[in-house]
């Protein structure tokens, strides 16, 4: 099945500073890639997502490019705020085309300082 | 549009008992997806509904089950407890054509 690595944290970074965070993918075709936000207490909320090879998703001041050459899809933002901080996960499904199951990276923790 | 609910939000149970969480999917949603999360193995899929039937199982024991309902909304099932259990659990649903996977908040369980 696909797979996912994602860099391990904690990151700290104080505010306005850049982020990123990288995830690499093994995968079976091409697969939608995902990033998910998880705020303390709370659920995940989708961040972004690419569907195709060179898609960019952005939200929030927050962008990731699906890299086939790299199999890679980093986390980026160019000036982080306190607000920011959370874990952040990397997802593809486990299987390409298999319906809903998603396959999640570990999770990279972020906290972002005044 | 309401988000995907889960109830309830917190559980305490003792070892041996048995626990049922509920799920209300996003309106228009049928597929209903359930995940654990513990610090120690992280997010890890247990299983799948679409329109009453289990689409897709992860690697869970059989005292995890599921099930869902003619309205999408689905429950799951854990039996004979275990501390190992303890954990959040997360619902997530997706649209029958975009795909995407909408969380809802979880529903956070303690085992004694």
């Amino acid at each position: 099945g696909n797979s996912v690595t994602q860099m391990e944290g904690p990151v700290t970074l104080s505010e306005e500073a850049f982020l990123t965070i990288n995830c690499t993918y093994t995968a079976t075709g091409y697969p939608s890639l995902f990033w998910y936000v998880q705020y303390p207490g709370e659920g995940l909320q989708l961040l972004l997502k690419a569907t195709k090879a060179d898609d960019k998703g952005s939200n929030k001041g927050f962008e990731a490019t699906y890299r086939k050459e790299t199999t890679s899809f980093h986390l980026e933002k160019g000036s982080v705020q306190v607000s920011d901080s959370a874990v952040y996960f990397c997802a593809l499904p486990g299987v390409t085309g298999g319906g809903n199951k998603l396959t999640f990276g570990t999770g990279t923790q972020l906290k972002v300082e005044l | 549009k309401a988000g995907v609910t889960q109830t309830p939000r917190y559980l305490i149970k003792t070892r041996g008992q048995q626990v049922t969480l509920s799920c209300s999917p996003i309106s228009g949603h049928r597929s209903v997806s359930w995940y654990q999360q513990t610090p120690g193995q992280g997010l890890q899929f247990l299983f799948e509904y679409f329109s009453e039937t289990q689409r897709n199982k992860g690697n869970f024991p059989g005292r995890f089950s599921g099930r869902q309902f003619s309205n999408s909304r689905s429950e799951m099932n854990v039996s004979t407890l275990e501390l190992g259990d303890s954990a959040l659990y997360l619902c997530a649903s997706s649209h029958p054509t975009e795909g995407t996977q909408y969380f809802g908040p979880g529903t956070r369980l303690l085992v004694l």
